[in-house]
């Protein structure tokens, strides 16, 4: 069975420092792997993919993540935090099903806090 | 254009009562996903659809969960004798046929008294 595990609960960095966030996955075969951002009130919304091809991907708002299949990570960063980044975080892995769809598992989330 | 929009935002409902939540996706998603959060976790799977055929309902948790999704747009995830356990936050996602993009809507806060 797949899994997520994102091993850090609450991260705080102060704005202007680069940002590591951790995901590891459990997966029989090449996995997809997602980042998506939930802001308070906010529906998730998909940072960034990776499908195939080149390990480092970049996404929305100047978030990068890259694919490790030696090391089962796909870690999440960013160079330069914005205060406008304090959200949870979440990774998740999904194959994609018979017919077509993408059933996902998502890690527990990290929340970031951004000190001014 | 517009996204994924779900209703009601919020619900308060006491033990025993059955709820429905509505779900409806982006226009010209066949695909259509419920999912369940729970404080401090991250969003579990329990149904899916394909237009209107519920192609994978593995995650619902018992059989007071039901999903459906008449014709092939708007779905309707309905808990019958809702129980304390069934706070949470209830997330529909859609996404075009073989799309492994998903685009979540706000959720319901479902809360049980």
């Amino acid at each position: 069975a797949q899994s997520v595990t994102q091993p850090d609960i609450h991260i705080t960095v102060s704005e202007g420092a680069s940002l590591e966030l951790r995901c590891n996955y459990s997966y029989g075969a090449t996995p997809y792997l997602f980042w998506y951002v939930q802001s308070p009130g906010q529906g998730l919304q998909l940072l960034l993919k990776y499908f195939s091809g080149d390990t480092l991907v970049q996404g929305i708002k100047g978030f990068e993540a890259e694919f490790k299949r030696s090391q089962s990570s796909f870690n999440l960063r960013k160079p330069s935090v914005h205060w406008s980044d304090a959200a949870e975080y979440f990774c998740a892995v999904g194959p994609i099903l018979t017919g077509g769809g993408n059933k996902l598992t998502f890690g527990t989330g990290t929340q970031l806090k951004v000190e001014l | 254009g517009a996204g994924v929009s779900q209703s009601p935002r919020y619900k308060v409902t006491k033990r025993g009562q059955d709820v429905a939540l509505r779900c409806d996706p982006i226009s010209g998603h066949v695909s259509l996903y419920w999912y369940r959060q729970a404080l401090g976790q991250g969003p579990e799977f329990l149904t899916y659809f394909n237009y209107e055929a519920q192609q994978d309902k593995s995650g619902l948790p018992n059989d007071r969960f039901s999903a459906e999704r008449p014709e092939g747009s708007i779905s309707t995830l309905t808990i019958q004798r809702t129980e304390q356990r069934d706070s949470a936050m209830y997330r529909c996602a859609s996404s075009l046929e073989q799309g492994v993009e998903q685009y979540f809507g706000p959720g319901t806060r479902l809360t049980v008294t």
